[in-house]
């Protein structure tokens, strides 16, 4: 079945850089655009970034453009989003997904 | 880029009556393939998004038939026949026709 699941969230600090990886299984990576997407507490669901089927297209939210990199490397399954400069309204749940199908997140928490 | 406008931003509902949200893009959602890219998600506190209605109106496996979707172009509808006090949740659609993918603002739905 498909299954996504995200890593490496943790606690950081402002200004500092963190990666995100989400593994995919039950399904082939390169027949879908895939994206992140996120959640500060309290607030609502906020599309972060997106990439096509190669990875030679990406897309991102004014919020975070310049600052966040997607990535896929369809051979490992896997996405990412590398994200510099954190800043504390960045600190959220993420998500990754293909839009049918949503990983469970993974918490990014920016504080001093 | 498309904006997805969602009425109303709140909507308190007693349990067995119907609710209705609805969506606007900024531009058409007719794909030149013939079909029209329009989603609606529902996401539950700490939860990923969960798709309800993919292609405007035909329901995600699973989603129950008390969910429905209409429209065509740019006005779309989710409605819920008769809402249950699972169906506590913010709604969001999304369209699909091109990149990047915002979420609509959400509409979260209240039991009274």
């Amino acid at each position: 079945q498909v299954l996504l699941v995200e890593s490496g969230g943790g606690v950081v600090q402002p200004g500092r850089s963190l990666t995100l990886s989400c593994a995919a299984s039950g399904f082939t990576l390169s027949d879908y655009i895939m994206h992140w997407v996120r959640q500060a507490p309290g607030k609502g669901l906020e599309w972060v970034a997106s990439i096509s089927f190669d990875g030679s297209s990406e897309y991102y939210a004014d919020s975070v453009k310049g600052r966040f990199t997607i990535s896929r490397d369809n051979s490992k399954n896997k996405l990412f989003v590398q994200m510099k400069t954190l800043r504390r309204e960045d600190s959220a749940m993420y998500f990754c997904g293909r839009y049918d199908y949503w990983g469970q997140g993974t918490l990014v928490t920016i504080s001093s | 880029d498309i904006v997805m406008t969602q009425t109303p931003l709140s909507l308190s509902v007693t349990p067995g009556q119907p609710a209705s949200i609805s969506c606007k893009s900024s531009q058409s959602l007719l794909h030149t393939d013939g079909e029209t890219y329009l989603y609606w998600f529902l996401q539950k506190p700490g939860q990923p998004p969960q798709l309800l209605i993919y292609e405007v109106s035909k329901r995600f496996s699973g989603v129950a038939d008390r969910f429905s979707g209409s429209g065509s172009g740019t006005d779309f509808t989710l409605k819920i026949s008769r809402v249950e006090p699972e169906d506590v949740a913010v709604y969001y659609c999304m369209q699909g026709v091109q990149l990047p993918r915002p979420f609509g603002q959400g509409t979260k739905l209240e039991i009274k």
